[in-house]
Protein backbone atom coordinates (compact mmCIF):
# COMPACT_ATOMS: atom_id res chain seq x y z
CA UNK A 1 0.00 0.00 0.00
CA UNK A 2 0.98 3.45 -0.86
CA UNK A 3 1.84 5.45 2.59
CA UNK A 4 2.92 9.24 3.39
CA UNK A 5 3.89 9.63 7.26
CA UNK A 6 4.87 13.08 8.87
CA UNK A 7 5.73 12.37 12.63
CA UNK A 8 6.19 15.93 13.58
CA UNK A 9 2.58 17.55 14.40
CA UNK A 10 3.87 20.91 14.73
CA UNK A 11 7.50 22.41 15.28
CA UNK A 12 8.88 25.47 15.99
CA UNK A 13 11.70 27.69 14.57
CA UNK A 14 13.39 31.06 15.16
CA UNK A 15 13.11 33.29 12.57
CA UNK A 16 16.24 33.25 10.14
CA UNK A 17 17.05 30.06 11.20
CA UNK A 18 16.77 26.12 9.07
CA UNK A 19 14.32 23.94 10.07
CA UNK A 20 13.59 20.56 8.69
CA UNK A 21 9.99 18.37 8.32
CA UNK A 22 10.04 14.76 8.15
CA UNK A 23 8.48 12.74 5.40
CA UNK A 24 8.64 9.30 5.03
CA UNK A 25 6.57 7.01 2.22
CA UNK A 26 6.46 3.36 1.40
CA UNK A 27 5.35 2.56 -2.24
CA UNK A 28 6.17 -0.41 -4.21
CA UNK A 29 6.31 1.95 -7.20
CA UNK A 30 9.23 1.41 -9.39
CA UNK A 31 8.95 4.99 -10.46
CA UNK A 32 6.74 8.01 -8.21
CA UNK A 33 7.29 11.54 -7.84
CA UNK A 34 7.59 13.83 -4.13
CA UNK A 35 6.22 16.65 -3.34
CA UNK A 36 5.79 19.45 -0.78
CA UNK A 37 3.35 21.97 -0.45
CA UNK A 38 2.37 25.02 2.14
CA UNK A 39 -0.88 25.41 3.35
CA UNK A 40 -1.20 29.14 4.90
CA UNK A 41 -4.37 29.58 7.36
CA UNK A 42 -6.39 30.85 4.43
CA UNK A 43 -6.26 27.17 2.96
CA UNK A 44 -4.72 27.50 -0.21
CA UNK A 45 -2.75 24.60 -1.46
CA UNK A 46 0.67 26.33 -2.17
CA UNK A 47 3.48 23.82 -4.56
CA UNK A 48 6.67 23.97 -3.07
CA UNK A 49 9.33 21.26 -4.97
CA UNK A 50 9.25 18.18 -6.65
CA UNK A 51 11.46 15.03 -6.23
CA UNK A 52 11.73 12.48 -8.78
CA UNK A 53 12.48 8.86 -7.58
CA UNK A 54 14.83 8.61 -10.53
CA UNK A 55 16.48 11.95 -10.07
CA UNK A 56 19.94 11.93 -8.64
CA UNK A 57 20.43 14.95 -7.28
CA UNK A 58 18.06 16.48 -4.15
CA UNK A 59 16.17 19.47 -5.71
CA UNK A 60 16.04 22.59 -4.48
CA UNK A 61 13.89 25.81 -5.56
CA UNK A 62 14.97 28.75 -3.45
CA UNK A 63 15.02 28.41 0.27
CA UNK A 64 13.55 25.20 0.00
CA UNK A 65 15.47 21.65 -0.90
CA UNK A 66 14.59 18.28 -0.07
CA UNK A 67 16.66 16.06 1.69
CA UNK A 68 16.05 12.94 -1.00
CA UNK A 69 17.23 9.28 0.68
CA UNK A 70 15.98 6.77 -1.40
CA UNK A 71 17.10 3.99 0.38
CA UNK A 72 15.72 5.49 3.42
CA UNK A 73 12.44 6.04 1.66
CA UNK A 74 12.38 9.31 2.89
CA UNK A 75 11.87 12.77 1.86
CA UNK A 76 12.48 15.99 4.19
CA UNK A 77 12.18 19.54 3.05
CA UNK A 78 14.73 21.78 4.76
CA UNK A 79 13.39 25.38 4.69
CA UNK A 80 16.37 27.59 5.19
CA UNK A 81 16.71 30.99 6.68
CA UNK A 82 12.84 30.93 7.83
CA UNK A 83 10.27 33.70 7.47
CA UNK A 84 7.79 34.82 9.90
CA UNK A 85 5.73 34.07 6.25
CA UNK A 86 6.51 30.58 6.83
CA UNK A 87 4.33 29.89 9.28
CA UNK A 88 1.84 27.41 7.74
CA UNK A 89 0.49 23.98 7.29
CA UNK A 90 3.35 21.54 5.15
CA UNK A 91 1.92 18.64 3.75
CA UNK A 92 4.33 16.00 1.78
CA UNK A 93 2.85 14.06 -1.08
CA UNK A 94 3.45 11.14 -3.44
CA UNK A 95 2.32 10.14 -6.83
CA UNK A 96 2.75 6.95 -8.94
CA UNK A 97 1.69 4.22 -11.02
CA UNK A 98 0.45 2.26 -8.50
CA UNK A 99 -1.73 4.99 -6.52
CA UNK A 100 -3.92 4.44 -9.31
CA UNK A 101 -4.03 6.45 -12.08
CA UNK A 102 -1.63 8.95 -10.86
CA UNK A 103 -3.19 9.84 -7.68
CA UNK A 104 -1.40 12.17 -5.31
CA UNK A 105 -1.69 10.92 -1.43
CA UNK A 106 -1.25 13.61 1.24
CA UNK A 107 0.49 13.21 4.79
CA UNK A 108 -0.90 14.39 8.17
CA UNK A 109 1.16 17.53 7.95
CA UNK A 110 3.15 19.60 9.85
CA UNK A 111 2.49 23.20 11.18
CA UNK A 112 5.08 25.19 10.91
CA UNK A 113 5.33 28.11 13.84
CA UNK A 114 8.23 30.75 13.04
CA UNK A 115 9.09 32.71 16.26
CA UNK A 116 10.61 36.57 15.53
CA UNK B 1 1.85 30.32 -14.14
CA UNK B 2 -1.26 27.72 -14.10
CA UNK B 3 -4.26 29.36 -12.62
CA UNK B 4 -7.32 27.01 -10.73
CA UNK B 5 -10.42 29.48 -9.73
CA UNK B 6 -12.94 27.99 -7.51
CA UNK B 7 -16.11 29.54 -6.16
CA UNK B 8 -17.78 30.59 -4.10
CA UNK B 9 -14.80 29.98 -1.34
CA UNK B 10 -17.20 30.00 1.74
CA UNK B 11 -21.17 28.86 1.52
CA UNK B 12 -23.63 28.38 4.28
CA UNK B 13 -26.57 26.37 3.29
CA UNK B 14 -29.74 24.59 4.86
CA UNK B 15 -29.83 20.93 5.70
CA UNK B 16 -31.55 19.41 2.92
CA UNK B 17 -30.69 22.06 0.02
CA UNK B 18 -27.56 20.91 -2.43
CA UNK B 19 -24.86 23.40 -3.14
CA UNK B 20 -22.44 23.35 -6.53
CA UNK B 21 -18.99 23.82 -5.84
CA UNK B 22 -16.95 25.07 -9.13
CA UNK B 23 -13.51 24.75 -10.17
CA UNK B 24 -11.99 26.09 -13.64
CA UNK B 25 -8.60 26.42 -15.22
CA UNK B 26 -8.49 29.47 -16.40
CA UNK B 27 -5.48 29.43 -18.64
CA UNK B 28 -5.16 25.77 -19.59
CA UNK B 29 -6.75 23.53 -20.26
CA UNK B 30 -7.60 20.26 -17.62
CA UNK B 31 -8.91 16.83 -19.11
CA UNK B 32 -8.52 15.43 -15.36
CA UNK B 33 -9.34 17.62 -11.77
CA UNK B 34 -9.33 16.15 -8.31
CA UNK B 35 -11.54 17.17 -5.69
CA UNK B 36 -10.55 16.59 -2.38
CA UNK B 37 -11.98 17.37 0.83
CA UNK B 38 -10.31 18.31 3.94
CA UNK B 39 -11.42 18.21 7.64
CA UNK B 40 -10.15 20.69 10.84
CA UNK B 41 -6.54 20.32 11.64
CA UNK B 42 -6.42 17.19 9.18
CA UNK B 43 -4.88 16.03 5.79
CA UNK B 44 -6.10 16.32 2.52
CA UNK B 45 -8.54 13.19 1.06
CA UNK B 46 -9.41 12.36 -2.37
CA UNK B 47 -12.66 11.74 -3.03
CA UNK B 48 -12.84 11.57 -6.79
CA UNK B 49 -11.01 11.94 -9.82
CA UNK B 50 -12.64 14.24 -12.60
CA UNK B 51 -12.42 13.11 -16.40
CA UNK B 52 -13.63 15.48 -19.09
CA UNK B 53 -16.50 13.79 -20.94
CA UNK B 54 -16.84 10.84 -18.68
CA UNK B 55 -17.94 9.78 -15.21
CA UNK B 56 -15.98 10.47 -12.60
CA UNK B 57 -13.81 7.59 -10.25
CA UNK B 58 -14.53 7.91 -6.95
CA UNK B 59 -12.57 6.50 -3.89
CA UNK B 60 -14.08 4.20 -1.94
CA UNK B 61 -16.38 5.26 0.91
CA UNK B 62 -17.25 8.46 -1.15
CA UNK B 63 -21.02 7.80 -2.20
CA UNK B 64 -21.28 8.36 -5.69
CA UNK B 65 -25.03 10.45 -5.47
CA UNK B 66 -24.46 12.69 -2.55
CA UNK B 67 -21.12 13.97 -4.56
CA UNK B 68 -22.01 14.49 -7.62
CA UNK B 69 -19.20 15.60 -10.33
CA UNK B 70 -19.48 16.88 -13.76
CA UNK B 71 -16.72 17.70 -16.26
CA UNK B 72 -18.44 18.94 -18.86
CA UNK B 73 -16.06 20.92 -20.99
CA UNK B 74 -11.73 21.14 -20.46
CA UNK B 75 -11.94 24.07 -18.45
CA UNK B 76 -14.77 23.24 -15.98
CA UNK B 77 -15.27 20.57 -13.30
CA UNK B 78 -18.31 20.92 -10.87
CA UNK B 79 -18.97 19.12 -7.46
CA UNK B 80 -22.57 19.25 -6.50
CA UNK B 81 -23.06 18.32 -2.32
CA UNK B 82 -26.78 17.03 -3.15
CA UNK B 83 -29.02 17.06 0.16
CA UNK B 84 -26.57 18.40 2.16
CA UNK B 85 -26.36 17.61 6.01
CA UNK B 86 -24.13 18.84 9.21
CA UNK B 87 -21.57 16.18 8.49
CA UNK B 88 -21.06 17.49 4.94
CA UNK B 89 -19.50 20.80 6.75
CA UNK B 90 -15.81 20.75 5.58
CA UNK B 91 -13.67 22.28 3.59
CA UNK B 92 -13.55 21.37 -0.20
CA UNK B 93 -10.27 21.89 -2.52
CA UNK B 94 -9.84 21.05 -6.37
CA UNK B 95 -6.58 21.01 -8.44
CA UNK B 96 -5.68 20.16 -11.57
CA UNK B 97 -2.16 19.60 -13.25
CA UNK B 98 -0.92 22.07 -16.36
CA UNK B 99 2.30 19.78 -18.08
CA UNK B 100 4.71 18.25 -16.22
CA UNK B 101 4.58 16.12 -13.07
CA UNK B 102 7.42 18.40 -11.78
CA UNK B 103 5.71 21.12 -11.77
CA UNK B 104 3.02 20.05 -9.23
CA UNK B 105 -0.64 20.36 -9.19
CA UNK B 106 -2.54 23.53 -9.38
CA UNK B 107 -4.92 23.50 -6.39
CA UNK B 108 -8.07 25.80 -6.45
CA UNK B 109 -8.60 27.82 -2.98
CA UNK B 110 -11.00 26.18 -1.90
CA UNK B 111 -14.69 26.22 -0.36
CA UNK B 112 -15.59 25.92 3.32
CA UNK B 113 -18.95 24.57 3.41
CA UNK B 114 -21.19 24.97 6.46
CA UNK B 115 -24.61 23.68 6.29
CA UNK B 116 -26.74 24.52 9.34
Amino acid sequence: AQKITQTQPGMFVQEKEAVTLDCTYDTSDPSYGLFWYKQPSSGEMIFLIYQGSYDQQNATEGRYSLNFQKARKSANLVISASQLGDSAMYFCAMRGINTGGFKTIFGAGTRLFVKA
Amino acid sequence: GAVVSQHPSRVICKSGTSVKIECRSLDFQATTMFWYRQFPKQSLMLMATSNEGSKATYEQGVEKDKFLINHASLTLSTLTVTSAHPEDSSFYICSAEEGRESDGYTFGSGTRLTVV
